[in-house]
């Protein structure tokens, strides 16, 4: 079993939609988790840090559950431009190395 | 404009060759490493170094090789060791180590193995 699993993907929505990624982690140690950003063929960026209490950045919310040891990211409103893979990437514990999910694709149509 | 810099972007070897690949960076950060991510994959990490003149080495180290002689440079070096070497390879680095989550990538080296 991987240590950071995401959905599959692709996801295929229109402009306007809500769309949601989730991400599943097996490291119960793990303490802290990540969505990054990778457009095709392009380097990773952060998009957001998620916290225990959830957080929220405009239109993207990222939820986190320890006890499911799961992680999510919502977009409402889709845009063209939010096609991308998105990452989830974990923490193993402090000083520890980050894990990067496979990742999930979104691409938005008109 | 500070930032991480990597070359060349795109490399094309024969098998048996060893090839360097290069990263600098000018944000004066302490962290540098080097991940590989291949298509459908995540990014896996191959060594990183917290100081100058030491580093780890990561998940996949087999058949890579690298050197940490000043702050700003962590070249990766792909020896002719290494069984799989057509991938994606990207240089990060970060303020401290990875507590904080925030790396900052390079634009990637892409080398295929003809």
């Amino acid at each position: 079993r991987k240590e950071v699993e995401q959905d599959p993907g692709p996801f295929n929505v229109p402009e306007g939609a809500t769309v949601a990624f989730n991400c599943t982690y097996s490291n119960s140690a793990s303490q802290s988790f990540f969505w990054y950003r990778q457009d095709c063929r392009k380097e990773p960026k952060l998009l957001m840090s998620v916290y225990s209490s959830g957080n929220e950045d405009g239109r993207f919310t990222a939820q986190l559950n320890r006890a499911s040891q799961y992680i999510s990211l919502l977009i409402r409103d889709s845009k063209l431009s939010d096609s991308a893979t998105y990452l989830c990437v974990v923490n193993r514990g402090q000083g520890g190395k980050l894990i990067f999910g496979q990742g999930t694709e979104l691409s938005v149509k008109p | 404009d500070g930032g991480i810099t990597q070359s060349p972007k795109y490399l094309f070897r024969k098998e048996g060759q060893n090839v360097t690949l290069s990263c600098e960076q000018n944000l004066n950060h302490d962290a540098m490493y080097w991940y590989r991510q291949d298509p459908g994959q995540g990014l896996r990490l191959i060594y990183y170094s917290q100081i100058v003149n030491d580093f780890q080495k990561g998940d996949i180290a087999e058949g890579y090789s690298v050197s940490r002689e000043k702050k700003e440079s962590f070249p990766l070096t792909v020896t002719s060791a290494q069984k799989n070497p057509t991938a994606f390879y990207l240089c990060a680095s970060s303020v401290r180590g990875q507590d904080t989550g925030e790396l900052f990538f390079g634009e990637g080296s892409r080398l295929t193995v003809l």
